[in-house]
């Protein structure tokens, strides 16, 4: 069973750093990997699909990677913002058992004005 | 982007009556919809995945008489948990894809506390 690990859990950092945001997973057979922002009490919000041919997606401040033989992703976040402080979570979907994604265990980021 | 509608956004009931939780996509067909739970400071776990006009495949340990759920149209799949106890409490997501397209899209979620 595919398993989605990310590190770290939690993470402080003061406001204008650059951070960086990791996910593993222990299957790479893998559709597409997708990150996502949660904030406290809301739904998803989706801010990068990476298929699983590409190994980058930009979005603005952000920049998505995968290393798929790896079974690796990274979340780039230049110069943070307090507005940036939610939970990020990765997901990725596999051939085999049909389009549902796998969740990583979320971090939790907080940017400090 | 496409849109997917949840309601209710939040719900407070008895312990042991019903509840129905409604995801609806506005703009496209929804072959599979795919329902989570999410505990507190936790991660989405998937309860079951719903394909219009079939039974709902529930995964290990998700109880169906408990969680049942319906997708009568292409449009529309429908949580009910049943005779709910405070354990249920928690915070329920669905997501829809359409067709082929291997891209989902989430609601809003949806606070089920259960006194």
């Amino acid at each position: 069973k595919q398993e989605v690990t990310q590190i770290p859990a939690a993470l402080s950092v003061p406001e204008g750093e650059n951070l960086v945001l990791n996910c593993s997973f222990t299957d790479s057979a893998i559709y597409n990997l997708q990150w996502f922002r949660q904030d406290p009490g809301k739904g998803l919000t989706s801010l990068l699909l990476i298929q699983s041919s590409q190994r980058e997606q930009t979005s603005g401040r952000l920049n998505a990677s995968l290393d798929k033989s790896s079974g690796r992703s990274t979340l780039y976040i230049a110069a943070s913002q307090p507005g940036d402080s939610a939970t990020y979570l990765c997901a990725v979907t596999r051939y085999s058992t049909g389009n549902q994604f796998y969740f990583g265990t979320g971090t939790s980021l907080t940017v400090i004005p | 982007g496409a849109v997917v509608s949840q309601h209710p956004s939040r719900v407070i009931c008895k312990s042991g009556t019903s509840v129905k939780i409604e995801c609806r996509s506005l703009d496209f067909q929804a072959t599979t919809m795919f329902w989570y739970r999410q505990f507190p400071k936790k991660s989405l776990m998937l309860m079951a995945t719903s394909n219009e006009g079939s039974k709902a495949t529930y995964e290990q340990g998700v109880e169906k008489d408990k969680f049942l759920i319906n997708h009568a149209s292409l449009t529309l799949s429908t949580l009910t948990v049943t005779s709910a106890h405070p354990e249920d409490s928690s915070f329920y997501i669905c997501s829809a894809s359409e067709g082929t397209k291997n891209i989902q899209y989430f609601g809003a979620g949806t606070r089920l506390s259960v006194l």
